[in-house]
């Protein structure tokens, strides 16, 4: 079974500050995709990111940044120099990787982060 | 460029009433989703489609029948609607082949049960 958890209900900041976002994941498979989405108030999800669990490399995308640490089963997101435009809802999920080319391995997520960022 | 259509994107029921949401992808992808939203819940699966005439249940299905008549739909009914089906609904969908892993998302469907 899998489970994603993130702690952190709601957080709210003051423009500029920096954020970070809590994911810590439960899986017993070896191999699976980590991703985060964005949920902004008009109700969309926004891709953000897939990290492989083999790829514990760091990433940077302008004013984003992910922290995927597999001994702790982490997948941290953090928003530099937060912006009004960041308020959202930020879900992390996760799942097991097709190998098999079923579409029977849906994601699972965790339930969500809302950042509200004040001018 | 339309992607994942959802209809209706809002709609309110009494309890006891029937209804049906339609997902239309125009990607031409194999596999279909169905989840709810709910607050603190995060997004649980209700049922999902491997392909035409195809349907599975997922995490929770009670309540829910689909339908995948045709490969670029995706419905979900609501036979007889309860209050605890009060959610935001979000259809997805993904292409076939490893490493597609990432789904593709609707704009979702408000529905309250009263």
């Amino acid at each position: 079974a899998q489970k994603v958890t993130q702690a952190q209900t709601e957080i709210s900041v003051v423009e500029k500050e920096d954020v970070t976002l809590d994911c810590v994941y439960e899986t017993r498979d070896t191999t699976y995709y980590l991703f985060w989405y964005k949920q902004p108030p008009s109700g969309e999800l926004v891709f953000l990111i897939r990290r492989n669990s083999f790829d514990e490399q760091n990433e940077i995308s302008g004013r984003y940044s992910w922290n995927f640490q597999k001994s702790t089963s982490s997948f941290n997101f953090t928003i530099t120099a937060s912006q009004v435009v960041d308020s959202a809802v930020y879900f992390c999920a996760l799942t097991p990787p097709d190998i098999m080319d079923t579409g029977r391995r849906a994601l699972t997520f965790g339930s969500g982060t809302r950042l509200q960022v004040q001018p | 460029n339309a992607g994942v259509t959802q209809t209706p994107k809002f709609r309110v029921l009494k309890t006891g009433q029937s209804m049906t949401l339609l997902c239309a992808q125009d990607m031409n992808h194999e596999y279909m989703y169905w989840y709810r939203q709910d607050p603190g819940m995060g997004l649980r699966l209700i049922h999902y489609s491997v392909g035409e005439g195809t349907t599975a249940k997922g995490e929770v299905p009670d309540g829910y029948n689909v339908s995948r008549l045709k490969k670029q739909n995706f419905l979900l009914g609501l036979e007889s609607a309860a209050p605890s089906q009060t959610s935001v609904y979000f259809c997805a969908s993904r292409p076939t082949g490893v490493r597609s892993e990432k789904l593709f998302f609707g704009s979702g469907t408000q529905l309250s049960v009263l």
